[in-house]
């Protein structure tokens, strides 16, 4: 079993769609949560970071963790064509500063 | 602007080369990594430094070397033992390797085989 699981998709939405976006984690040692946004041909950038579970918002994102199912989600609201790219969740791996990372999920949001 | 800078953005390697990818961050971080993207395989680990002439392999360090000579530097040499380099590799860097320290990425390097 993979320590960080994600559906690739791509998934596909209308401009100003609610998105949800998932992921699921095996240890329930893991702590922090990231997501983060990549476009094409770029690097991976830090949209969302969480500490154990609950909610945070910051603007149309709202990352979600639920401990108790290891499962985490990014939610983001009125979804616009710029949305459109990998988000990939993230954990650190005890002790150190060793990311694991999802395999990312596809969003694509049409005008 | 502070950040991460990686060169080149796109680079050849014949056979039997060795290749050397830059990295250079000037956000006064003290912890650096390597990262190599793959289609449906997420970032894999690479080499980490937490601090200057230091440095520990990550997951795939086979075929890889690193030096941290400079705070701000951290080069990979992706040598000839790399079989299977085509891949696009980033470089990231967090003020201090702790886990409540997220990591911020480079643009990254396109590495593809002539």
């Amino acid at each position: 079993q993979k320590e960080v699981e994600q559906d690739p998709g791509p998934l596909s939405v209308p401009e100003g769609a609610i998105v949800s976006l998932n992921c699921t984690y095996s240890n329930s040692a893991f702590q922090y949560f990231m997501w983060y946004r990549q476009y094409s041909r770029k690097g991976p950038e830090l949209l969302m970071y969480t500490y154990s579970s609950g909610n945070k918002e910051d603007g149309r994102f709202t990352a979600q963790v639920d401990k108790s199912s290891k499962y985490i989600s990014l939610f983001i609201r009125d979804s616009q064509p710029s949305d459109s790219a990998t988000y990939l969740c993230a954990t650190p791996n005890t002790g150190f500063q060793k990311l694991v990372f999802g395999t990312g999920t596809r969003l694509l949001v049409s005008p | 602007d502070g950040g991460i800078t990686q060169s080149p953005k796109y680079l050849f390697r014949k056979e039997g080369q060795n290749v050397t990818l830059s990295c250079e961050q000037n956000l006064n971080h003290d912890a650096m990594y390597w990262y190599r993207q793959d289609p449906g395989q997420g970032l894999r680990l690479i080499y980490y430094s937490q601090i200057v002439n230091d440095f520990q392999k990550g997951d795939i360090a086979e075929g890889y070397s690193v030096s941290r000579e400079k705070k701000e530097s951290f080069p990979l040499t992706v040598t000839s033992a790399q079989k299977n380099p085509t891949a696009f590799y980033l470089c990231a860097s967090t003020r201090e390797d702790r886990v409540d320290q997220p990591q911020h990425f480079g643009d990254g390097t396109r590495l593809s085989i002539l």
